[in-house]
Parts: C-alpha cells; sequence; structure tokens
C-alpha cells in the first residue's frame, strides 16, 4: 500500500505570494491532518479534514486554510507569505474511526516551503 | 490545555548501550500515546502506539511504556546502533472531538557512534 505523498517537496516563495500545498493520504484513509514544523515552535497542529468538512483547527491566522476532495485528498494554502511561515509543513492520516489503533497516524515526507 | 515535555533533549551515546527516552504529559485525559522517529529534513516514521488501556508495546528493540495516571512515556531502545541516530519524538491523542489533532513533544536528539 502506497504511503502518504506530499507535492511538492520543495517551494521557495517571497513575501507577500500565495502557495498550495498537496496531500494524498493513504488509500481507505478519510482523515487528513496538517501541521507545521518550525526550530522554535516544534510541531504544530494547523487543522484536520475528515469527508470533506473541518472537524478540528489549531491556533493559525485566518492566512491558512485547507480543503479536502471526495477522494480523500487536500490542500492547503497561505495566503500573503511571511517570513515566519517558513517550515517543514507535514501532512498525516488515518482510519480516524473507533477500533483499537483509531487514530493511528502516518505522516508524509512533507513539503519544506522557504518564504524569501 | 495539554502539554507534552521529552527529556533530556539530546543524547549521545556508544554502539550497543540500552537507553531510555522519557516524555511526560499535563493531562492524564489521553486516548493514546505515539512514538515517532525523524530523520533530518524527513517526515515522522511511526513506531509504536499505545492505547490508554495498554501499559506497554514491544517492537524488535523497541518497547514503550505508559503510566496514564502519572502522565508518563518512556521509549526503551536495546542495544542501539548507529542507524538509530534521529530524532524521537511522543505525541498525545485526547480522544474524543480531538479527532485528528495530536500534540508533540519537542523531540529527543539521538546521537549513536560507533
Amino acid at each position: 500500500k502506497a504511503g502518504v505523498t506530499q507535492t511538492p517537496r520543495y517551494l521557495i516563495k517571497t513575501r507577500g505570494q500565495q502557495v498550495t500545498l498537496s496531500c494524498s493520504p493513504i488509500s481507505g484513509h478519510r482523515s487528513v491532518s496538517w501541521y507545521q514544523q518550525t526550530p522554535g515552535q516544534g510541531l504544530q497542529f494547523l487543522f484536520e479534514y475528515f469527508s470533506e468538512t473541518q472537524r478540528n483547527k489549531g491556533n493559525f491566522p485566518g492566512r491558512f486554510s485547507g480543503r479536502q476532495f471526495s477522494n480523500s485528498r487536500s490542500e492547503m494554502n497561505v495566503s500573503t507569505l511571511e517570513l515566519g511561515d517558513s517550515a517543514l509543513y507535514l501532512c498525516a492520516s488515518s482510519l480516524s474511526y473507533r477500533g483499537a489503533r483509531s487514530y493511528e497516524q502516518y505522516f508524509g515526507p512533507g513539503t519544506r516551503l522557504t518564504v524569501t | 490545555k495539554q502539554e507534552v515535555t521529552q527529556i533530556p533533549a539530546a543524547l549521545s551515546v556508544p554502539e550497543g548501550e540500552n537507553l531510555v527516552l522519557n516524555c511526560s504529559f499535563t493531562d492524564s485525559a489521553i486516548y493514546n500515546l505515539q512514538w515517532f522517529r525523524q530523520d533530518p529534513g524527513k517526515g515522522l516514521t511511526s513506531l509504536l502506539l499505545i492505547q490508554s488501556s495498554q501499559r506497554e508495546q514491544t517492537s524488535g528493540r523497541l518497547n514503550a511504556s505508559l503510566d496514564k495516571s502519572s502522565g508518563r512515556s518512556t521509549l526503551y531502545i536495546a542495544a542501539s546502533q548507529p542507524g538509530d541516530s534521529a530524532t524521537y519524538l511522543c505525541a498525545v491523542h485526547a480522544g474524543g472531538t480531538s479527532y485528528g489533532k495530536l500534540t508533540f513533544g519537542q523531540g529527543t536528539i539521538l546521537t549513536v557512534h560507533p
């Protein structure tokens, strides 16, 4: 079974631009979560989507948004980029059902975003 | 608000040593706890998941324990190898309406030298 894939792997953008990152979950997984990882703040939860609906959201400004498609693929968008948005963006997928290994998350390789 | 702390922040050991990584969390009402490994610039690899009702899980040379009442988990690595060098992260899931949200510690950077 293929793992979680993220595209692109690397991205360089300029302050003020916007960016869209993509995540394809493991086949059969309906939940996709997004995280931001920086050296100073570590891994922070952005939001989670399940069946095309946002179920949970972290403490990030409205410039960070996301969506999920009917095939469970997800995108996140960051508008009006700031230097502080430079980070590794990770997505994770899970089955998200009440069971023995519910909510076990599998991570993709990440997208490294550099804002100049 | 759940807070997760990992001690030590960094650890350097010679090959062959057994070692213990520590993780503590402030809210004991967790649903499960996952240990991950992260190589530099890469994504996270899940090592072990412990349900709140379990006390420990084992996979090969790895053993993770959970004491929910005291808010602690440990990851024991037996007979360490240079290939074990990585950052180890623990993360807790609160269950309920947390859905896909994990709360992470800052990680322990492990270096195993030959």
